[in-house]
């Protein structure tokens, strides 16, 4: 069972379409991580939300934290090719520094032009 | 400031042979973890180590073990490998746990 549940597991879209993608568990996380992963390279951290309901911009990305703490999502505005890859959520499981980064099993993004 | 850089980039062994990955963090970085890949399971937590100390351990068998050195390098290795062992093995350095993590490339290992 996974502890961090993304959706949609496989998106592809047209350039200059809108999409999100969900972050959700049934526990609550202190912060939630986003990372976009490209072949061949390891996960590259986008954002990390800490308060509920906190939002937080990236240029045309818009990341959600939920009021509980338990669910994330991450709205791409008018998605470019640039954007494919795959995007992971994660969050830290455990207290204090001993806690380990769980990941959810990532949604893979094709954008097309 | 360089990278996090993890060697080899590419291995290929047969079932039942021992391997060996080596993972150097960012300069400053203290705490390496170590991550496995695969299509099906996603990114799965290995294990932590903080000042040469394992403190945090994903659900693996004893087959995978690591260690890290005064300096911060990291290796981690697995004994008597399996045919499911082929992934993208993924090391990441952080300042502290809990802290932003840098990814290296990864390792791709093969099982044959």
């Amino acid at each position: 069972t996974q502890l961090l549940e993304q959706s949609p597991q496989f998106l592809s879209i047209q350039e200059g379409e809108n999409l999100t993608v969900y972050c959700n568990s049934s526990s609550v996380f202190s912060s939630l991580q986003w990372y976009r992963q490209e072949p061949g390279e390891g996960p590259v951290l986008l954002v990390t939300v800490v308060t509920g309901g906190e939002v937080k911009k990236l240029k045309r990305l818009t990341f959600q934290f939920g009021d509980a703490r338990k669910d994330s999502s991450l709205h791409i505005t008018a998605a470019q090719p640039g954007d494919t890859g795959l995007y992971l959520c994660a969050g830290i499981h455990g207290s204090g520094n001993t806690g380990k980064l769980i990941f959810g099993q990532g949604t893979t993004l094709q954008v097309k032009p | 400031k360089a990278g996090v850089t993890q060697t080899p980039r590419y291995l290929i062994k047969t079932r039942g042979q021992q391997v060996t990955l080596s993972c150097s963090p960012i300069s400053g970085h203290r705490s390496v973890s170590w991550y496995q890949q695969t299509p099906g399971q996603g990114l799965q937590f290995l294990f932590e180590y903080f000042s040469e100390t394992q403190r945090n351990k994903g659900n693996f068998p004893g087959r995978f073990s690591g260690r890290q050195f005064s300096n911060s390098r990291s290796e981690m290795n697995v004994s008597t490998l399996e045919l499911g062992d082929s992934a993208l093995y993924l090391c990441a350095s952080s300042l502290a746990a809990g802290n932003e993590q840098f990814f290296g490339p990864g390792t791709r290992l093969t099982v044959l």
